[in-house]
């Protein structure tokens, strides 16, 4: 079946540094990618999320970007902030009527002061 | 600004009781997830219903667990009856396919403790 690879399971960086969280996938007819960040204590919250049609997306610090050909994506964080520090998780999905999303084991950010 | 709730937020009981967790999707939302989090297995996928129907509970354990939707406004979890290995974090998460694009909203979880 589908299976979400996540690397590293934990990421520590100083403040204003980038950090990068690398995932792989295991199902070719997979087209939607979204990532969730999960703060301490409450719910996973949609952050960001890509496309197969699409090689790279942005939103102000964050990013993602896609390989289909080698099926992996990663999620860009730059000029990291306290308040990045929480748990991500990234996800695949066929993005079909039936479909589920298939999520990575996730990543524990740590920012240094 | 709409959210998925779910009741009750906490929840402790003994070993053998039964247990209902209860789902309250957005409103105009069609599908409905039931996430298990624990810190040894991340997010797992224990069941998804699309318009009240069950697409797939293969990640749920048969004997113990019963996932439903009684209308669209309302999906539970039960576990009867409940072990301590079943304690953990249940979240639902509701989304709008196909026009949402398979986003999904997750609710503020329900944190299970059986003793």
């Amino acid at each position: 079946g589908e299976n979400v690879e996540q690397h590293p399971s934990t990421l520590s960086v100083q403040e204003g540094d980038s950090a990068v969280i690398k995932c792989t996938y295991s199902d070719s007819a997979s087209n939607y990618f979204p990532w969730y960040k999960q703060e301490l204590g409450k719910r996973p919250q949609l952050i960001i999320d890509i496309r197969s049609n699409v090689g790279e997306k942005k939103d102000q610090r964050i990013a993602v970007t896609l390989n289909k050909t080698a099926k992996h994506f990663s999620l860009h964080i730059t000029e990291t902030q306290p308040e990045d520090s929480a748990v991500y998780f990234c996800a695949a999905s066929r993005g079909s009527s039936a479909s589920k999303i298939i999520f990575g084991s996730g990543t524990r950010l740590s920012i240094r002061p | 600004d709409a959210r998925v709730t779910q009741t009750p937020r906490h929840k402790v009981t003994e070993m053998g009781q039964e247990v209902t967790m209860r789902c309250q999707p957005i409103l105009g939302h069609n599908t409905v997830f039931w996430y298990r989090q624990t810190m040894m297995q991340g997010l797992e996928l224990l069941a998804y219903f699309r318009n009240r129907a069950p697409l797939d509970d293969s990640g749920m354990p048969k004997d113990r667990f019963s996932a439903e939707m009684p209308d669209a406004t309302l999906a539970t979890l039960k576990i009867q009856p409940s072990e301590p290995r079943d304690s953990a974090v249940y979240f639902c998460a509701s989304g709008l396919v196909p026009q949402g694009a398979y986003e999904q909203y997750f609710g503020p979880g329900t944190r299970l403790t059986v003793t």
